[in-house]
Parts: structure tokens; C-alpha cells; sequence
């Protein structure tokens, strides 16, 4: 049974351009998390998604951050116009709508970098 | 708003010998998860803790939770090098399903 899987893995952009994040949850898993870690820190939520629904997008910069999450494929978080503060490793996690301990499984990560 | 406290976050200690990670947290929650990242990687999960008085073992981790006291601690036995790694606790809130993690305990165990 294949994680969460996410790409690219590692992804460089020059400030101004856009970047996207995909996230493929783990079979079976509905909700999808994302959050933003910065060097040396703690991760911070960001956005929480299930299928066409965005539940809670408290932690997502109000401009340029935007997620999504289809009826089909992965989710996507979309950064338009890159500054070099956005330069981070970006995880995301999903959990089983039926699992009582809401445990949140987490992908490889993708590790942004902006020149 | 939920705040999560680690302590220590630097610590540097040698084979054998035991230790304590500490995760307080500011209000009420009815889930707390450990986690382990090394350098570069994602997270692994390594406990889940979901009633007052939990308490779990992998190995030479022992994880336990205190609801009433908003405390968990990750108790290292006799430590070993492989256990270098940065830990992390993360709590749930109660009315929602993001976590909160603490700022992370980066574990160095020397020979």
C-alpha cells in the first residue's frame, strides 16, 4: 500500500514565477493536510482539504497561496509569484475519515527553493 | 489559539544514559502524536496517545500523556546513536483536525 506521495520532490523557481506542489494521498484516505516547514523550524498548518471541499484554510497566506483538492487526481497547492520568503519544505499528510485516532501519515515533502 | 512547547530543544547526550523530552500545551486536546524527522526527511509517526494516563513503548521510547497536566513526555532508555534524529510532539484540536506541533527536540547521542 504506496504512502503519500508527493512531487516534484525538490523544486527551484526565480522569484516572480509560480509554483505547484502535488500531493497524492495514501488508498483509501479522503482528507488531505498541508503544511509549511521553514529551516531550523516546526511545521505550521496551512490548508486542510477534502474531496472539491476546502475545510479549514486558517494557516494559508490570504495572496498568492491557493489549494485544491478534485473529484480526481492530486491535490495541488499553487504559489503565484515567488519571493524568497516562500523557500521551505512544503509536507503534505492525510488520514482516514474512519480512523478514530485521526492519525495524519505524511509524504516525503517538497523542498522549494527560490532564487 | 493552541500553543505547543517542547523542552529541551538542543540536547546532547551520551550512549547509554536516559532522558526526557517535554511537550506541554495550552488548552484542551483529546490527541497528541510524536514524531521523529532526520535531516531532510518526512516525519515518521511513532506514537499516538488519545486518553489521559496513555502510555506506549517502542523499543527504547516510551511515550505518556497527562491531559489534566496538558503534558506528554518521551522518555529515552539508554540511548543509542541511532537515535539521533529531531523529535517532534503535535497536538490536535479538540473541534478540528489540524495539528500544532511544538518547535521540535534536536537529539544528538554521542558515542
Amino acid at each position: 500500500n504506496a504512502g503519500v506521495m508527493q512531487n516534484p520532490r525538490h523544486l527551484v523557481r526565480r522569484r516572480g514565477q509560480e509554483a505547484r506542489l502535488r500531493c497524492s494521498p495514501m488508498k483509501g484516505h479522503s482528507h488531505v493536510y498541508w503544511y509549511r516547514q521553514l529551516p531550523e523550524e516546526g511545521l505550521k498548518f496551512m490548508v486542510y482539504l477534502q474531496k472539491e471541499n476546502i475545510i479549514d484554510e486558517s494557516g494559508m497566506p490570504k495572496e498568492r497561496f491557493s489549494a485544491e483538492f478534485p473529484k480526481e487526481g492530486p491535490s495541488i497547492l499553487r504559489i503565484q509569484q515567488v519571493v524568497r520568503g516562500d523557500s521551505a519544505a512544503y509536507f503534505c499528510a492525510s488520514s482516514s475519515l474512519t480512523s478514530g485516532s485521526r492519525e495524519q501519515f505524511f509524504g516525503p515533502g517538497t523542498r522549494l527553493t527560490v532564487l | 489559539e493552541l500553543k505547543v512547547e517542547q523542552n529541551p530543544l538542543f540536547l546532547s547526550m551520551q550512549e547509554g544514559k536516559n532522558y526526557t523530552i517535554y511537550c506541554n500545551y495550552s488548552t484542551t486536546s483529546d490527541r497528541l502524536y510524536w514524531y521523529r524527522q532526520d535531516p531532510g526527511k518526512s516525519l515518521e509517526s511513532l506514537f499516538v496517545l488519545l486518553s489521559n494516563g496513555a502510555v506506549k513503548q517502542e523499543g527504547r521510547l516510551m511515550a505518556s500523556l497527562d491531559t489534566k497536566a496538558r503534558l506528554s513526555t518521551l522518555h529515552i532508555t539508554a540511548a543509542v546513536h541511532d537515535l539521533s534524529a529531531t523529535y517532534f510532539c503535535a497536538v490536535g484540536e479538540t473541534s478540528g483536525s489540524r495539528l500544532t506541533f511544538g518547535e521540535g527536540t534536536q537529539l544528538t547521542v554521542n558515542p
